[in-house]
C-alpha cells in the first residue's frame, strides 16, 4: 500500500508556456501532500506544503504565483508551472502523508521538466 | 537552526561488502528520523522510521541504530548488491513546527563487481 504516481514522468515545454503536474495517491487518502525540487546532486528541496481544500504553504523564496499548486481532493493535488523559463528546467516530486507534517512520507517518482 | 549532515558525502564498495551511513542532526526537539533510498532519476523509498524510544530497527539488508542521546544515526548495509547503488537520504522531523522535516544532502553509495 501506499503508492503515490506522478503525471507525466517527463516533459518538455516551451518557455512561455505553462505545464501542470499530477500527483495522486493511489491507495490511501492523503492528509498533507508535498512538492519538491531537486537539482543534479542535491537533495530534495521543499517548495510547498498543501492540505486538502486549503490554500498552499510555500517555503521561503518560492514563487507562488510562479508555481501554482491546487489540491482539489485528498488523492490528488496537481502543481502548475506557469511562463516557464529554463531555469526552471529540474526533477520536481511530489510526496503524501497519511498523517500530515512530520510523518512518514511517500514519493511519487517524479517528473523531469524540461524548458526549451 | 535545524541542521541534518550526513557521510561520506559518497562511497565506493565491493558488491558482497558491507557499508555504513552516517546522519549527525540538530532537529529539536526531535519526532522521528527516516532513510530514504533514492535511485536515479525515481523518487525516495522509504527504508526505515525511527522514533524517540527506538535505538534500532531493521528492514532486509539494511539497519538503521539511533542515539537520541548524541543525535547520531546510522544505517548500515551488510552484503551489499549493486541494486544498492544509490543515494540514501536521512531526514528529520521536529515535533513542533508543524512537524517540518529537515533533509540531509544524501551519501551516493556505489556498489561495484
Amino acid at each position: 500500500g501506499a503508492v503515490v504516481s506522478q503525471h507525466p514522468s517527463r516533459v518538455i515545454c516551451k518557455s512561455g508556456t505553462s505545464v501542470k503536474i499530477e500527483c495522486r495517491s493511489l491507495d490511501f487518502q492523503a492528509t498533507t501532500m508535498f512538492w519538491y525540487r531537486q537539482f543534479p546532486k542535491k537533495s530534495l528541496m521543499l517548495m510547498a506544503t498543501s492540505n486538502e481544500g486549503s490554500k498552499a504553504t510555500y517555503e521561503q523564496g518560492v514563487e507562488k504565483d510562479k508555481f501554482l499548486i491546487n489540491h482539489a481532493s485528498l488523492t490528488l493535488s496537481t502543481l502548475t508551472v506557469t511562463s516557464a523559463h529554463p531555469e526552471d528546467s529540474s526533477f520536481y516530486i511530489c510526496s503524501a502523508s497519511k498523517q500530515g507534517y512530520g510523518y512518514e512520507q511517500y514519493f511519487g517518482p517524479g517528473t523531469r521538466l524540461t524548458v526549451t | 537552526k535545524n541542521q541534518v549532515e550526513q557521510s561520506p558525502q559518497s562511497l565506493i564498495i565491493l558488491e558482497g561488502k558491507n557499508c555504513t551511513l552516517q546522519c549527525n542532526y540538530t532537529v529539536s526537539p526531535f519526532s522521528n528520523l527516516r532513510w530514504y533510498k533514492q535511485d536515479t532519476g525515481r523518487g525516495p523509498v522509504s527504508l526505515t522510521i525511527m522514533t524517540f524510544s527506538e535505538n534500532t530497527k531493521s528492514n532486509g539488508r539494511y539497519t538503521a541504530t539511533l542515539d537520541a542521546d548524541t543525535k547520531q544515526s546510522s544505517l548500515h548495509i551488510t552484503a551489499s548488491q549493486l541494486s544498492d547503488s544509490a543515494s540514501y537520504i536521512c531526514v528529520v522531523s521536529a515535533s513542533t513546527n508543524a512537524g517540518k522535516s529537515t533533509f540531509g544532502d544524501g551519501t551516493t553509495l556505489t556498489v561495484k563487481p
